[in-house]
């Protein structure tokens, strides 16, 4: 997973607050995503994102959930008004274009609402 | 709507035999086709991957198979060795979009 850097590793938010979770994808990849895992579940797609453009938000509750990917700096996946049910973990996965390139991921963050 | 299926949630292996986990997708658009690993609270990390042209590829332990008239993936570990216990996904893609769909998983455990 080296490359791909998430923070903070684990969250720890009561309900009604805000979590930010951040992700500085590996070097030169400009193409972003955002896969939440839920307990003994698989992976599911949120967002993807290239810089400044988010290309497909269909994974994401509309309510509550937003990502960015500014021109610099790391992309951003922030959750408003937490509810337990966003306890899980948050993965993002960089790759250099969409032709046959593996998705390369970072090690999570871990959401724990309270 | 799954379009991909491991319909193993669990595979235990001795060590030094042959590990196989399936995949099973439904879409004959997909082309490109990858196999990742992960450990607890730790990502996924890529192992393997396999475009629509092929058949079959191979690195080290690990072989990919595909069957693109049965719409089904297999990865097989040979030999399998207690390192390589964790939980396996496959994905599956159409070159030129950007959807990469993930199976649910297979927890395989070695035992020594």
């Amino acid at each position: 997973n080296a490359g791909v850097m998430q923070n903070p590793r684990h969250l720890v938010r009561r309900r009604g607050q805000e979590a930010r979770l951040r992700c500085s994808p590996m070097k030169g990849h400009s193409h972003v995503y955002w896969y939440r895992q839920l307990p003994e579940e698989g992976l599911k797609f949120m967002v993807y994102l290239q810089k400044e453009n988010i290309i497909d938000e269909s994974g994401m509750p509309k309510e509550r959930f937003s990502a960015e990917f500014p021109k610099e700096g790391p992309s951003i996946l922030r959750i408003q008004q937490v509810v337990r049910g966003d306890s899980a973990a948050y993965f993002c996965a960089s790759t250099l274009d969409n032709r046959r390139s593996p998705l390369h991921f970072g090690n999570g963050t871990r959401l724990t609402v309270t | 709507d799954q379009q991909v299926k491991q319909n193993s949630p669990s595979l235990s292996v001795q060590e030094g035999r042959i590990s196989i986990l399936n995949c099973d997708y439904t879409n004959s658009m997909f082309d490109y086709f990858l196999w990742y690993k992960k450990y607890p609270a730790e990502g996924p990390t890529f192992l393997i991957s396999i475009s629509s042209i092929k058949d079959k590829n191979e690195d080290g332990r690990f072989t990919v198979f595909l069957n693109k008239s049965a719409k089904h993936l297999s990865l097989h570990i040979v030999p399998s060795q207690p390192g390589d216990s964790a939980v396996y996904f496959c994905a599956v893609t159409t070159s030129g979009t950007y959807k990469y769909i993930f199976g649910t998983g297979t927890r395989l455990k070695v035992l020594a």
